[in-house]
């Protein structure tokens, strides 16, 4: 069936401005996770859904991050007034369920952010 | 503190070569999950094993074998008989599943780039 997918590919944007990156998990996954791959802070877990609540925010760098789950599917993480240190690879994945059973995490192919 | 150690950055051999990616990990929990995953060129992050704590049984699949060590924390991954098609970075990766994670997060190596040269 389908992998996890993530939009877009690959966004440029300029400093200050807000972005909008997008996930579609596996379908009947019903937990989610946000990662970041930058070169000087390897992958970096964000936040985590169960359905659409964040049990976990954690890993959320500042308040300018932040995101949500609706319908149980999709996700949006929303990045506003990026700055330059917001360039990274955003990695979207996806288990069956979260929590304790610690199911297999399945990644998407991530969104390329630069932010100028 | 949870962390996973790679201490290899970059790993070059030749076709045909056997290859061994160290991982060590430390962790607070008695009940934790390791992972292999592989990023190849094109990025996306490729699921290879999960582990639990419990099992610390050896498993082949194919060219590829891991050894868990609980006793030295330790969780390597060899490929036998190396191809050009496994160049790729390869992450370890720890989940806690104790009172500290309840969500399930990984907590990944740096990774380890290998490079198999024809």
């Amino acid at each position: 069936g389908a992998g996890v997918s993530q939009s877009p590919s690959n966004k440029v944007t300029e400093k200050g401005k807000d972005v909008e990156l997008r996930c579609d998990p596996i379908s009947g996954h019903t937990a989610l996770y946000w990662y970041r791959q930058s070169l000087g802070q390897g992958l970096e877990f964000l936040i985590y859904f169960q359905g659409n609540s964040a049990p976990d925010k954690s890993g959320l760098p500042s308040d300018r991050f932040s995101a949500e789950r609706t319908g149980g599917s999709v996700s949006t993480l929303t990045i506003q007034r990026t700055q330059q240190e917001d360039s990274a690879v955003y990695l979207c994945a996806s288990s069956l369920v979260g929590g304790v059973l610690q199911e297999t995490q399945y990644f998407g192919p991530g969104t390329r952010l630069l932010v100028l | 503190a949870q962390k996973v150690t790679q201490a290899q950055t970059e790993i070059s051999v030749v076709e045909k070569e056997d290859v061994t990616l160290d991982c060590v990990y430390e962790t607070r929990d008695t009940t934790y999950y390791l992972f292999w995953y592989k990023q190849p060129p094109s990025g996306e992050l490729v699921f290879l094993i999960r582990r639990n704590s419990f099992d610390e049984q050896n498993e082949i699949s194919g060219r590829y074998s891991w050894n868990f060590q609980k006793s030295t924390s330790s969780f390597n991954f060899t490929i036998t008989a190396s191809q050009v098609v496994d160049s790729a970075v390869y992450f370890c990766a720890l989940s806690e599943a104790g009172i500290y994670n309840q969500g399930g997060k990984l907590i990944f190596g740096q990774g380890t780039e290998l490079s198999v040269k024809p």
